[in-house]
């Protein structure tokens, strides 16, 4: 079965300081594995994805994550956080189904 | 805008009343999918179709619910006798007619709240 578990569902940093949110997940097969991202009052907004051509994946507004089999994590990071950044943001994982299971989020603050 | 659409964005009915959303995917994409999001969780997946037939089920969709895509276009979930724990945001998405990984592209969703 596939699953993702976000640890801290609340994270806080400082404008202008790294970004991480952790992502673990749990599958049988190999992973197809995403992060979204959701602002107040709106749906979910696709930031990258992990389809098993590189482990590094780049994704928009200076978001990457790392794809590491070995610890089954697949870790959000962004060098510089922004004020817009605050958001809550859901790993995902889709099994051969084509069904998507998400995490319960980490809510990011960004503190001026 | 080509977007995902959904209606009406906010619902308020009364306990024991039927509700029906409405999903409208991005042209062309061939599947659509309804997921249930409460506060403080990630959405939960409820449904899809691949064109007109609805090919899995969650055990979360219970007899109450029921989801069409009569024409392989857009799409309807109902909830009828609504009770106070159907109150959530229903989420829609749908993702293109492409080989390989399909990501799905999210609607604004429908805030349900039953009173």
């Amino acid at each position: 079965a596939q699953s993702v578990t976000q640890l801290g569902s609340h994270v806080s940093v400082s404008e202008g300081a790294l970004v991480l949110l952790r992502c673990n997940y749990s599958s049988s097969v190999p992973p197809y594995l995403f992060w979204y991202v959701q602002y107040p009052n709106q749906g979910l907004q696709l930031l990258l994805k992990y389809t098993s051509a590189a482990t590094l994946v780049k994704g928009i507004n200076g978001f990457e994550a790392e794809f590491k089999k070995s610890e089954t994590s697949f870790h959000l990071t962004k060098p510089s956080a922004h004020m817009s950044d605050a958001a809550e943001y859901f790993c995902a994982v889709r099994n051969t189904g084509n069904q998507f299971y998400f995490g319960t989020g980490t809510s990011l603050t960004v503190i001026p | 805008d080509t977007g995902v659409s959904q209606n009406p964005r906010h619902k308020i009915t009364k306990r024991g009343q039927n509700v029906t959303f409405r999903c409208d995917p991005i042209s062309e994409h061939n599947r659509l999918y309804w997921y249930r999001q409460t506060l403080g969780q990630g959405p939960e997946f409820l449904t899809y179709f691949q064109n007109e037939a609805q090919l899995e089920k969650s055990r979360l969709l219970s007899d109450r619910f029921s989801a069409e895509r009569p024409k392989g276009s857009f799409s309807t979930l109902e909830i009828q006798r609504t009770e106070q724990g159907d109150s959530a945001m229903y989420l829609c998405a749908s993702s293109p007619r492409v080989r390989g990984l399909k990501e799905q592209y999210f609607g604004p969703g429908t805030r349900l709240t039953v009173t």
